[in-house]
């Protein structure tokens, strides 16, 4: 039963290099999303997506790319680091909006 | 004003205690409403969904006040496992951006 994983666990990062976070869920789910948190700001919306070949900005994207190829994997990308991006980035599924979303166990991320 | 609004706690309560948390939402176009428990440093999990009729699930017990736009989520006889984060989510539905997160609640539990 792996659900949603995410890759990497950790990752530290210097200003202005980029990188991609993976995830990957096998429950068939149409909707798939990204999610920084950040002590007392609780989780925001990055990005999100409604099925495969969709994206949508949620409600902090800038700084963010993403793309969903495939049905189940939702690629978060950092084109270029700044420390402000220092969080710890949760994706999630759900089968539809309304419905229980399933997180991934998250990327603890530090940009120097 | 928060989309989602909690009291951060901490709510220090003794094994045993009942300890009730609120949660307003400043959207009354919400249909959706959760807890999810988050432990510390881990993902946030589903507790449960909260109906309109209100709902129970062994100790705890969600209620929805449509009118006043609040959620609460009472905890009976505590245990010391239930020690963690409570998160109060919102949705409209039909609308995937809006999963909207609660800052959290946060519990401790102690002998």
């Amino acid at each position: 039963n792996a659900g949603v994983t995410q890759t990497p666990k950790f990752r530290v990062l210097k200003t202005g290099q980029s990188m991609t976070l993976l995830c990957a869920q096998d429950m068939n789910h149409e909707y798939m999303y990204w999610y920084r948190q950040d002590p007392g700001m609780g989780l925001r919306l990055i990005h999100y997506s409604v099925g495969e070949g969709t994206t949508a900005k949620g409600e902090v994207p800038d700084g963010y790319n993403v793309s969903r190829l495939k049905k189940q994997n939702f690629l978060l990308g950092l084109e270029s680091a700044a420390p402000s991006q220092t969080s710890v980035y949760f994706c999630a599924s759900s089968y539809q909006v309304g419905t229980e979303a399933f997180f991934g166990q998250g990327t603890r991320l530090t940009v120097v | 004003r928060k989309e989602v609004e909690q009291d951060p706690g901490p709510f220090n309560v003794p094994e045993g205690a009942t300890v009730a948390f609120n949660c307003t939402y400043s959207n009354s176009a919400s249909q959706s409403f959760f807890w999810y428990r988050q432990d510390c440093r881990k993902e946030p999990k589903l507790l449960m969904s909260v109906y309109s009729s209100g709902n129970e699930d062994g100790r705890f017990t969600a209620q929805l006040n449509r009118a006043s736009q609040y959620i609460s989520l009472l905890i009976r006889d505590s245990k010391l496992s239930d020690s963690a984060t409570y998160l109060c989510v919102v949705s409209l539905t039909g609308t995937a951006s809006k999963l909207t997160f609660g800052t959290g609640t946060r519990l401790q539990v102690t002998l």
